[in-house]
């Protein structure tokens, strides 16, 4: 079946040092979306990818589309305490519902 | 304020029991979803509904039930078929179409006694 993979599972990074996951899609994707849930919490919507190859920014989050639309990144810059929680991709299949990855939980130690 | 209410936060059920768990979206969102997240996991898809009085199987839909009789609700019912239903369970909203994106519940978590 449709499957969206996303690598590393965790991550720990000391505070201020930069953070990336990657997803990556068996099919290609309408658009792709990335989620951040904090713990206890439940998934809030970040951001919005649809063209081949876009890059978005928000503050010290860098997105980015390939340019198959299969793949996709979220990259972390200087990362904070608040960056902590688990960042899930969801790529958007049979234009009706998402697929989501298994996320990658991020802890910053300060 | 717009958003979408999930209810119970948690609940505790013997095994064989059914149990039913809300979900109520004020946002004129179409399509409405549950997931379930088992710990340390991802969002695996239950059932979704596109439309009142139509809904479509996820990936997990065994042992699960639900209805969308009104736009606004989209109750999920466990039923004791299900043979591990210890989870945390999410509701979702969104309008219909490529773009938009998801809005979630707080999520009930359900304990299988």
């Amino acid at each position: 079946g449709q499957q969206v993979m996303q690598i590393p599972q965790y991550q720990h990074v000391q505070e201020g040092e930069d953070f990336t996951t990657y997803c990556n899609s068996s099919t290609t994707l309408s658009n792709i979306q990335w989620y951040k849930q904090r713990p206890g919490g439940h998934p809030v919507f970040l951001i919005q990818l649809v063209k081949s190859g876009e890059v978005k920014k928000q503050k010290r989050l860098t997105f980015q589309f390939g340019e198959a639309k299969k793949n996709s990144s979220l990259h972390i810059t200087a990362t904070q305490t608040t960056d902590v929680g688990t960042y899930f991709c969801a790529g958007f299949m049979n234009g009706q519902n998402f697929v989501f990855g298994p996320g990658t939980r991020l802890s910053v130690l300060p | 304020d717009g958003g979408i209410t999930q209810s119970p936060k948690y609940l505790f059920r013997k095994e064989g029991q059914n149990v039913t768990l809300s979900c109520e979206q004020n946002l004129n969102h179409d399509a409405m979803y549950w997931y379930r997240q088992d710990p340390g996991q991802g969002l695996r898809l239950i059932y979704y509904s596109q439309i009142v009085n139509d809904f479509q199987k996820g990936d997990i839909a065994e042992g699960y039930s639900v209805s969308r009789e009104k736009k606004e609700s989209f109750p999920l019912t466990v039923t004791s078929a299900q043979k591990n239903p210890t989870a945390f369970y999410l509701c979702a909203s969104r309008r219909t179409g490529l773009t938009g994106e998801l809005f979630f519940g707080e999520g009930s978590r359900l304990t299988v006694l």
